[in-house]
């Protein structure tokens, strides 16, 4: 079955360090990959996604690239804030029937001042 | 992307009640919706597949007579705990899906005392 590998953290930076958290999976076929982010309390926001092999997505200043060769999707920031602190799903969603979605542990990102 | 409510977000019960979530889409019609179930630090468990005007399907593991789920329209799915015990007491995350991207509700917590 389709499954998902993420560091499972807690990761703390400091504000404007650069950060990377990594993202491997295991899925038959050609599924589409996510990033998706919790703040506390509250449910998931789509971040960024990539539906096929090559695909960056982008959105915040986060980006992620779908790497088949390696079966990764890593989130990279360049400069992260306070306000990114949070919890990051890695999830992937075959592509036929229900298109059902497989999420990793989730990491957790503390960004201090 | 797709707007997705859930009511309440928060309830408190006492152990042998049943209480029901409702799941909403706010601006796009789902035929099919999607109910999770997060624990404390850990990822998402999808527990059915919810189908408008059908019945739902459970992933394994999961009681569909103490977990029932009702799609009576595009727009409204929900999901009704039965005879709560403390071991419910969760995080309940619903979802609808919009072409490749599944966009999620904010969540319930539920506390069952």
């Amino acid at each position: 079955g389709n499954s998902v590998t993420q560091m499972e953290g807690p990761v703390t930076l400091s504000e404007e360090a650069f950060l990377t958290i990594n993202c491997t999976y295991t899925a038959t076929g050609y599924p589409s990959l996510f990033w998706y982010v919790q703040y506390p309390g509250e449910g998931l926001q789509l971040l960024l996604k990539a539906t096929k092999a090559d695909d960056k997505g982008s959105n915040k200043g986060f980006e992620a690239t779908y790497r088949k060769e390696t079966t990764s999707f890593h989130l990279e920031k360049g400069s992260v804030q306070v306000s990114d602190s949070a919890v990051y799903f890695c999830a992937l969603s075959d592509t036929w029937g229900y298109q059902k979605v497989t999420f990793g542990i989730g990491t957790k990102l503390q960004v201090i001042p | 992307g797709a707007v997705v409510s859930q009511h309440p977000s928060w309830v408190i019960c006492k152990s042998g009640t049943s209480v029901k979530i409702e799941c909403r889409s706010l601006d796009f019609q789902a035929t099919t919706m999607f109910w999770y179930r997060q624990f404390p630090k850990q990822s998402l468990m999808l527990m059915a597949t919810s189908n408008e005007g059908s019945k739902a399907t459970y992933e394994q593991g999961v009681e569909k007579d103490k977990f029932l789920i009702n799609h009576a329209s595009l727009t409204l799915s929900t999901l009704t705990v039965t005879s709560a015990h403390p071991e419910d007491s969760s995080f309940y995350i619903c979802s609808v899906r919009s072409t490749d991207t599944q966009y999620f509700g904010p969540g319930t917590r539920l506390t069952v005392l």
